[in-house]
């Protein structure tokens, strides 16, 4: 079964700083998707960013970048010059990969979350 | 577009008491998914829907937990009789039903306290 570990769960950042967050992950797959979700006082999960197994290059979007290690399964998410909305829960997330239509691969795993303050 | 509908938004019920919270997917979306977010934790999948058909229940507490998702669109899950564990957020998400599409879109979630 694949599991997925955030050791974080409490991180602060000084607003326009940058912050990283950890996540590692146990999996017998070589095909999968990796994703950081941010989850506000609102609670409806948000999709930051989402990595490829099989893309060497690591995924950005704006402010948000990952680091992926595939052969250690790391996979950790550095937020730049960071923003008060930026405060939130953030999950680390799993899911299988396969070109062949197979129901039941596209659930997500979840890490237990990091929660990341802000500091004006 | 529209995003993934969920209601109510907050619910308290006395254990051994039932309780059903509603979902309406993304218009197009065949694929629907009940996630359980137990405080201090990530959301767990309870149940997915392709269409009308159950794809994956093997995490829903069958004895008590039970869903539906009529003519492929809105989703139903009943807790009945509910326990104090029960106490959770309940969150709705849909996908495209395509291996090359990756996302799954979130509702807001019903928090669900027991007492």
């Amino acid at each position: 079964a694949q599991t997925v570990t955030q050791s974080q769960p409490e991180m602060s950042v000084q607003e326009a700083e940058t912050v990283t967050l950890s996540c590692t992950y146990d999996t017998s797959e070589s095909d999968y998707y990796l994703f950081w979700y941010k989850q506000p006082p609102s609670r409806q999960m948000i999709l930051v960013i989402r990595q490829e197994a099989y893309k060497q290059q690591n995924a950005t979007e704006n402010r948000f970048s990952v680091n992926f290690q595939k052969a250690a399964k790391s996979f950790s998410l550095k937020i730049s010059d960071s923003q008060l909305g930026d405060a939130a829960m953030y999950f680390c997330a799993y899911r299988l990969y396969s070109l062949i239509s197979n129901f039941g691969n596209e659930k997500l795993t979840f890490g237990t979350g990091t929660r990341l303050t802000i500091i004006p | 577009e529209a995003g993934v509908a969920q209601s109510p938004r907050y619910k308290i019920i006395e254990k051994r008491q039932s309780v059903a919270f509603w979902c309406n997917p993304i218009s197009g979306h065949a694929t629907l998914y009940w996630y359980q977010q137990i405080l201090g934790q990530g959301p767990k999948l309870l149940i997915q829907f392709q269409n009308n058909g159950v794809v994956d229940d093997s995490q829903l507490p069958k004895d008590r937990f039970s869903a539906e998702r009529l003519k492929g669109v809105d989703s139903t899950l009943k807790i009945q009789p509910a326990k104090l564990e029960d106490s959770a957020v309940y969150l709705c998400a849909s996908s495209l039903r395509s291996t090359m599409n990756t996302e799954a879109f979130f509702g807001q979630g019903t928090r669900l306290t027991v007492v």
